[in-house]
């Protein structure tokens, strides 16, 4: 049963520390989302890769956060410096066309 | 800009009951229409998508309506069950970029 992994799962750190997200998508799907979700704002597109490839990240803010693909089995986002305003749960989605599958999340807590 | 508006923002229902969620788009470029069911604490799971020239798809107790002209579609879950309770979003996408554009979520509470 493949599944899109996310680590960790629950991470809370402290303003101004740097915070790295892991994401193992589906093996042989060559599309990888990030999104973020909050009560206020719902589900919102971080940054989005095809063929590991950055297509789209303008849902992100460029100047703390960046998100990368080193190899096709692993993605990540970054944030640095956090900021309170960053607590949120942090969602991985792999695909390829257009259905996507979700990994479990990254849920942050920025003290 | 919303592209994709959902409604309502919450739905309380009896066990057996149909709930509906409704959602409209603006984007006519969009050509594949999902749903999909998120329990506390899990990531968002597809349940059931629908492409514009249909009207209507079935899965089993879910069944997506759509109309093209009004540019709309809607979730009926049929004898809903207290194990249907989740939020569930919808959601529209269009070919090349696949990236989908996410109404807000409806929470859904069916009582036993």
């Amino acid at each position: 049963d493949a599944r899109v992994t996310q680590t960790p799962r629950h991470k809370v750190t402290e303003m101004g520390q740097e915070v790295t997200m892991r994401c193992q998508p589906i093996l042989g799907h060559n599309t990888v989302f990030w999104y973020r979700q909050t009560m206020m704002q719902g589900l919102e597109l971080l940054a989005y890769f095809r063929n590991r490839a950055p297509l789209d990240d303008s849902g992100m803010p460029k100047d703390r956060f960046s998100a990368e693909m080193p190899d096709a089995t692993l993605a990540t986002l970054k944030i640095q410096p956090s900021e309170p305003r960053d607590s949120a749960v942090y969602f991985c989605a792999s695909g390829l066309g257009y259905e996507q599958y979700f990994g479990p999340g990254t849920r942050l807590t920025v003290t | 800009q919303q592209q994709v508006k959902q409604s309502p923002q919450s739905l309380i229902v009896q066990k057996g009951g149909i709930p509906i969620i409704n959602c409209a788009y603006e984007n006519t470029a969009f050509d594949y229409f999902p749903w999909y069911q998120q329990f506390p604490g899990k990531g968002p799971a597809l349940l059931i998508a629908i492409r514009p020239d249909v009207s209507e798809k079935k899965e089993g107790r879910f069944t997506i309506s759509f109309n093209k002209s009004a540019k709309q579609f809607s979730l009926h879950i049929m004898d809903s069950q207290p194990g249907d309770s989740a939020t569930y979003f919808c959601a529209a996408s269009k070919g090349g970029s696949y990236i989908p554009t996410f109404g807000r979520g409806t929470s859904l509470i069916v009582h036993p």
